[in-house]
């Protein structure tokens, strides 16, 4: 059964910074894992989809990376702003299910 | 091209009474899914759905939880009989297809269900 996990589970950083959120999953058979961002009370943004083939994705500020044999994702995020606070979950598929298991998330503050 | 659309976005209800939650997929999309997120927890999934069709429910509680995708109109999650427990955002999220290069999944503002 696929468990995803996210450290840290809260980050505060001043604005500028650059910073890595990261995930792990116990089963490397993934399908794709996917990234988004979650503002209080609010939905789910996707932010990055990385697919089992690829090794990284980018869109902006945001770097994301897939290693599969290790288990692991990041995402990176440069230049951080305060509209960069919120929740952010990793969500991964495995080739056997149709859902995501998402991780716990990350909770990030960047203060002003 | 509107998103993956939610009604309502909250719904309040006593112990005891029925909870309809309803999710309209993004456009030429025939794929849903449910997922719960109760308070400080992260997202669970409940169930998945095709039109018509129900492919995996894994995540649904056995009793006072259905879900339907008819062929036409939106997919409805109906909770019977809540219980304070079932106090959590309610989302739904669709995808174009469940093969292939793409099958990234969209998802819904919620419907955050207070039981009181």
């Amino acid at each position: 059964k696929q468990e995803v996990t996210q450290i840290p589970a809260a980050l505060s950083v001043p604005e500028g910074e650059n910073l890595v959120l990261n995930c792990s999953f116990t089963d490397s058979a993934i399908y794709n894992l996917q990234w988004f961002r979650q503002d209080p009370g609010k939905g789910l943004t996707s932010l990055l989809l990385i697919q089992s083939s690829q090794r990284e994705q980018t869109s902006g500020r945001l770097n994301a990376s897939l290693d599969k044999s290790s288990g692991r994702s990041t995402l990176y995020i440069a230049a951080s702003q305060p509209g960069d606070s919120a929740t952010y979950l990793c969500a991964a598929k495995d080739n056997y299910g149709q859902n995501f298991v998402f991780g716990p998330g990350t909770r990030l503050s960047v203060l002003p | 091209n509107a998103g993956v659309m939610q009604n309502p976005r909250h719904l309040v209800r006593r112990r005891g009474q029925e909870a309809r939650l309803r999710c309209s997929p993004m456009k030429g999309h025939s794929h849903v899914y449910w997922y719960r997120q109760l308070p400080e927890e992260g997202l669970k999934f409940m169930v998945y759905l095709q039109k018509e069709n129900i492919i995996d429910e894994s995540g649904m509680p056995k009793e006072r939880f259905s879900a339907e995708f008819p062929k036409e109109g939106p997919s409805i999650l109906r909770i019977q009989q809540v219980v304070r427990g079932d106090s959590a955002a309610y989302f739904c999220a669709s995808s174009p297809e469940t093969s292939g290069a793409y099958n990234e999944q969209f998802f819904g503002p919620g419907t955050r269900l207070t039981v009181l």
